[in-house]
Parts: structure tokens; C-alpha cells; sequence
């Protein structure tokens, strides 16, 4: 069966300093990957989507992703935050079909 | 540029009533979803409907029943308000039938509180 597992509920780190938000998923076949945000009172954003090629994948506001199939892995990574990326984010997993499987989120809270 | 519009936005009911959220999308999207959002669970997937009168069941489908007569709406049903329920229920769309790396698109959802 497909999953998502984002092992931090929450993080916090001070703005400037680098970000990881790990996820791991679980699918037997070859994964479409994705990482959404979700700000405060609204529905979830795309930040970056990966199904093959170059396994770093860039996305919007300086976002990057790694895949590594050996570790079925899919971490997101920023360089140097900023207090707007408090937000809730998510890693989610496509078996095709529509079939999107979330984890459940890590919210991330920067602190000035 | 499209956008997902979800009514109410806020969503106050009694425990066993019948309600209903409204979804609509101007991206001419074929297919369109209703997600529930629990505080620390992640999105399920409640149903989804991959063109017009076509509704497919979600992990979460039990208590909700849906109806897709436009491609541009989509409605959620709660049949019977469970009491201290309290969710986020997000429609999202997305532009090709079976496409595994479509990005799907949300609303800003909507929130409902049993009483």
C-alpha cells in the first residue's frame, strides 16, 4: 500500500538558517513526488513535483527536493528561510489515477 | 490563471443535519476532488469525479454523498452531522484523467463545525 510519512510534526528554526522537511514514502511501482504549502486560511500550493529525470528538483521561492530511490526518500530543503515560509507543508505521493497520498504535514514556524 | 471557489467558507451546523459545500473551478478542469482536512491527519480523500455525472469513491466516502452536474461544479453532501465534528474539507481540481504527475489545485476551503 502507498504512504506518506513526514516524521516532524512541527519545526522550528531562526530566519536565515538552512531548511529540511523529510518525508518518506512507500510505493512499489516508480513514484510521482510532490511537496505542497499550505498558509494560514487557505488551500494547498504546489512547490515542487518530481516523476523522473534529475533527482534535485527545484520549485518556487528557492524550494529544492532530492529523491533518493535507495532510501525512498523525498526531503525538502531551503538554503536560508525567511519568517514568510511559516507555513504547514506537505509531501505527497501520486499512484495514478488521482490517487494523492498525503502525509500528515510538518508545520514550520521561523522565528525572526 | 484559474481559481478554485469554495462556499461557505465557514459552515455551522446541528448534530444529524444534512449540508452542503459548493466547489467550483474555472480552469476547464476534467477532474475535481473533495479532500476532508483533520488537524494532524493529513488530507483524505473523501470522492472524486474524472468528468461530469461521474463520481468515484474515496478511503473516506461513508456519511458524504457528492454530485458532479457541470464540469465546472462539484457539491459535497455531509447526509448526517456527526456532533464535536469539527473539519476542512478542500476541493481541488486537476486538468488530464489519469495523470499521475498532474498537479492538483485547491480552494481555500471550507470549515465546518458541528454543534
Amino acid at each position: 500500500a502507498q504512504s506518506v510519512t513526514q516524521p516532524d510534526a512541527r519545526v522550528t528554526v531562526s530566519e536565515g538558517a538552512s531548511l529540511q522537511l523529510r518525508c518518506k514514502y512507500s510505493y512499489s511501482g516508480t513514484p510521482y513526488l510532490f511537496w505542497y504549502v499550505q498558509y494560514p486560511r487557505q488551500g494547498l500550493q504546489l512547490l515542487l513535483k518530481y516523476y523522473s529525470g534529475d533527482p534535485v528538483v527545484q520549485g518556487v521561492n528557492g524550494f529544492e527536493a532530492e529523491f533518493i530511490k535507495s532510501n525512498s526518500s523525498f526531503h525538502l530543503r531551503k538554503a536560508s528561510v525567511h519568517w514568510s515560509d511559516s507555513a504547514v507543508y506537505f509531501c505527497a505521493v501520486s499512484a495514478g489515477y488521482q490517487n494523492f497520498y498525503f502525509g500528515k504535514g510538518t508545520s514550520l514556524t521561523v522565528i525572526p | 490563471g484559474g481559481i478554485i471557489t469554495q462556499t461557505p467558507k465557514f459552515l455551522i451546523g446541528q448534530e444529524g443535519q444534512k449540508l452542503t459545500l459548493k466547489c467550483q473551478q474555472n480552469f476547464n478542469h476534467d477532474t475535481m476532488y473533495w479532500y476532508r482536512q483533520d488537524s494532524g491527519k493529513g488530507l483524505r480523500l473523501i470522492y472524486y469525479s474524472i468528468t461530469e455525472n461521474d463520481l468515484q469513491k474515496g478511503d473516506l466516502s461513508e456519511g458524504y454523498d457528492a454530485s458532479r452536474e457541470k464540469k465546472s461544479s462539484f457539491s459535497l453532501t455531509v447526509t448526517s452531522a456527526q456532533k464535536n465534528e469539527m473539519a476542512v474539507f478542500l476541493c481541488a481540481s486537476s486538468i488530464e484523467l489519469g495523470a499521475s504527475a498532474e498537479t492538483l489545485y485547491f480552494g481555500s476551503g471550507t470549515r465546518l463545525t458541528v454543534l
